[in-house]
């Protein structure tokens, strides 16, 4: 079963725009990470921010947390068409390994 | 460290026949963990060695599978009696416990079941 939700499903903006993905979950979590995933390959990921922190930055990405909402967003600012994927947000709890994914966003970036 | 690999990419079977995939992790990684994805979802998880101990399973893990590690390195899931619904990317991923929580995911297997 799926963790939780990401928002919107779907996002098409223009190259050089910046880019808001949501996600939200149910439990508690040790970690959460997202990935991206381009048409039918495999995930790469892209960041890990810990249950105890609340910002976490990386080139031109930057994610926060928020556990009392148990939520994040992942920012990818000044967008290119290569950032076009889908965007997964993956969570993992105290004493388990298995990572349980949300849905993702599925990002198109027009030149 | 060349990533971790998964063979074969892709694989068409008819209904009724057993496939087996292979995963090969990043060579020091001593968890490998495998997913299951539908179009349009995320990865489902379906289990989990650390080292050659299969320490988790999914309840999507029916008799039909079966996945082993047999010396703490590649891994292999074996799907019997396939059927259509078996159609997914399996995708292998691997960590360690010395670099922390991140999991590094493979290219993944493509099966569709004729």
């Amino acid at each position: 079963s799926q963790q939780g939700e990401e928002d919107p499903q779907a996002l098409s903006i223009q190259e050089g725009e910046n880019a808001t993905m949501n996600c939200s979950y149910k439990t508690s979590i040790n970690n959460l990470q997202w990935y991206r995933q381009n048409s039918g390959r495999g995930l790469v990921h892209l960041i890990l921010i810990r249950s105890n922190e609340r910002e976490k930055h990386s080139g031109r990405l930057r994610v926060t947390l928020d556990t009392s909402k148990k939520s994040s967003s992942l920012l990818i600012t000044a967008s290119r068409a290569a950032d076009t994927a889908s965007y997964f947000c993956a969570t993992d709890g105290w004493g388990a390994q298995k990572l349980v994914f949300g849905q993702g966003t599925r990002l198109t970036i027009n030149p | 460290d060349t990533g971790v690999s998964q063979d074969p990419r892709h694989k068409i079977t008819k209904r009724g026949q057993n496939v087996t995939f292979r995963c090969d992790p990043i060579s020091e990684h001593n968890r490998l963990y495998w997913y299951r994805q539908t179009l349009g979802q995320g990865p489902e998880f379906l289990t989990y060695f650390q080292n050659e101990a299969q320490l988790e399973k999914s309840r999507l893990l029916s008799d039909r599978f079966s996945a082993e590690r047999p010396k703490g390195s590649f891994s292999t899931l074996e799907i019997q009696r396939t059927e259509q619904g078996d159609s997914a990317m399996y995708l292998c991923a691997s960590s360690s416990e010395r670099g922390g929580d991140t999991q590094y995911f493979g290219p993944g297997t493509r099966l569709t079941v004729l």
